[in-house]
């Protein structure tokens, strides 16, 4: 099967410019993700969504970045105006469905290769 | 105190030697993932699991849910395998909470 994609690779931007970042996770995926991982870190979750709908964009800073996922298939985020801390790697991940039950797992996740942004 | 602990941060090996790396949380889980990202940024799901064990090829994954902790272990280990190996929980919240990974360098 096709992975998750996202585009562009790499992006170089100046403070106060604007950005965009495409994913198109694999299909049939129901649950979207967004995570930023700034070099050395671990990486933070910026929003998830179920099919078209926001599950959880609490560590979303919404002053700046949007997200969305008109036709819950492929997903948009952006970034404006960006400042420097905003150079990151940003992942996207998509899994068939995300059931917390006890006892079981969830649905492995599937990553993008990630846009690597940097904020000159 | 981080939600998801890794040790070591740094662990560099020579070929074929058995590798461990530990994930300790602190929080109620219903799945614990281990993840590996190459250089470049990509990043594989290696396992997922919620009890006891599982095996894939020269990778093992434990997770004991009473002490809240989980290994990784690369049997025979190969150059190949360096990369970085993160452990991420699912937690009540149905977020994922990401271990800040361990840097694993395996020389010939």
């Amino acid at each position: 099967e096709a992975g998750v994609a996202q585009s562009p690779r790499y992006k170089i931007i100046e403070k106060r410019q604007s950005v965009a970042f495409w994913c198109n996770p694999i299909s049939g995926h129901a649950t979207l993700y967004w995570y930023q991982q700034i070099l050395g870190q671990g990486p933070k979750l910026l929003i998830q969504f179920q099919n078209n709908g926001v599950v959880d964009d609490s560590q979303l800073p919404k002053d700046r970045f949007s997200a969305e996922r008109l036709k819950g298939v492929d997903s948009t985020l952006k970034i404006q105006p960006a400042k420097l801390e905003d150079s990151a790697v940003y992942l996207c991940a998509s899994s068939l469905i995300f059931i917390r039950r006890r006892g079981e797992g969830n649905s492995p996740l599937h990553f993008g290769n990630g846009t690597r942004l940097t904020v000159t | 105190k981080n939600e998801v602990e890794q040790s070591p941060q740094n662990l560099t090996a020579q070929e074929g030697e058995f590798i461990t790396i530990n994930c300790s949380y602190s929080v109620g889980i219903s799945a614990l993932h281990w993840l590996q990202q190459h250089p470049g940024g990509g990043i594989v799901s290696l396992f997922m699991l919620s009890s006891g064990k599982k095996k894939h090829g020269r990778l093992i994954a434990t997770i004991n849910i009473q002490e809240k902790h989980s290994s990784l272990h690369i049997t025979a280990s190969h150059p190949r395998d360096s990369a970085v190996y993160i452990c991420a929980v699912s937690g009540s919240a149905r977020q994922l909470t990401f271990g800040s990974g361990t840097q694993l360098t395996v020389l010939p």
